[in-house]
């Protein structure tokens, strides 16, 4: 079963505007990641918070994470063109010896 | 200089072929990973070897079996193909999990698979 749920689905904005996704997942985690994917590609990894974190930030990045309502955010600030892809969340627990579930993604477009 | 890296990107074929997958990585990690990722983009993992030893394998069918030469290389061979394995499959490594806990992981850039 799935452990994480992006909201929304699908994101559509303009170029320089913020793109906000959330993450809601089930059990106690270790660490909640934050992954990419464009399309016909890989995934690549954003940002990893850990469960003693509230806050991370990583160039226009900037993820939350609320461990009482299991709840995480991505914002992207000031997005560009370039930023148009699929964003997926990934939650990792101590015993699962490397196993990320993944929620099933946040596709966002941005337009010129 | 390619982290991670998949052959065939692409694979069609018939129904009860048998196929291979090969994932090669470079970045000197110790574990790697087999995902599936469906047509509705559900990303869920298949099985994860660390130093050559299988430690997760997710109620597979035995039809997919992994292989892993060395702990740069993760294969995954599949037998007798069904329809319902129409996918795309991602390689993926990472440094061995500290105390059994998750750890950033880097992909391949996927085998997407069709049977027909």
């Amino acid at each position: 079963s799935q452990q994480g749920e992006e909201d929304p689905q699908a994101l559509s904005i303009q170029e320089g505007e913020n793109a906000t996704m959330n993450c809601s997942y089930k059990t106690s985690i270790n660490n909640l990641q934050w992954y990419r994917q464009n399309s016909g590609r890989g995934l690549v990894h954003l940002i990893l918070i850990r469960s003693n974190e509230r806050e991370k930030h990583s160039g226009r990045l900037r993820v939350t994470l609320d461990t009482s309502k299991k709840s995480s955010s991505l914002l992207i600030t000031a997005s560009r063109a370039a930023d148009t892809a699929s964003y997926f969340c990934a939650t990792g627990r101590t015993d699962s010896w490397g196993k990320l579930q993944f929620g099933a993604g946040t596709q966002v477009v941005v337009t010129p | 200089d390619t982290a991670v890296s998949q052959t065939p990107k692409y694979l069609v074929t018939q129904m009860g072929n048998d196929k291979s997958i090969k994932c090669e990585q470079n970045l000197g990690h110790d574990t790697m990973y087999w995902y599936k990722q469906d047509s509705k983009k559900f990303l869920k993992i298949m099985f994860s070897y660390n130093n050559k030893e299988l430690i997760i394998n997710e109620t597979v069918p035995n039809r997919f079996s992994p292989k892993s030469p060395d702990k740069a290389h993760l294969n995954l061979h599949i037998n007798s193909l069904e329809l319902g394995d129409s996918a795309v499959y991602f390689c993926a490594s990472s440094q061995t999990p500290s105390g059994g806990r998750t750890d950033t992981q880097y992909f391949g850039p996927g085998t997407r698979l069709t049977v027909l």
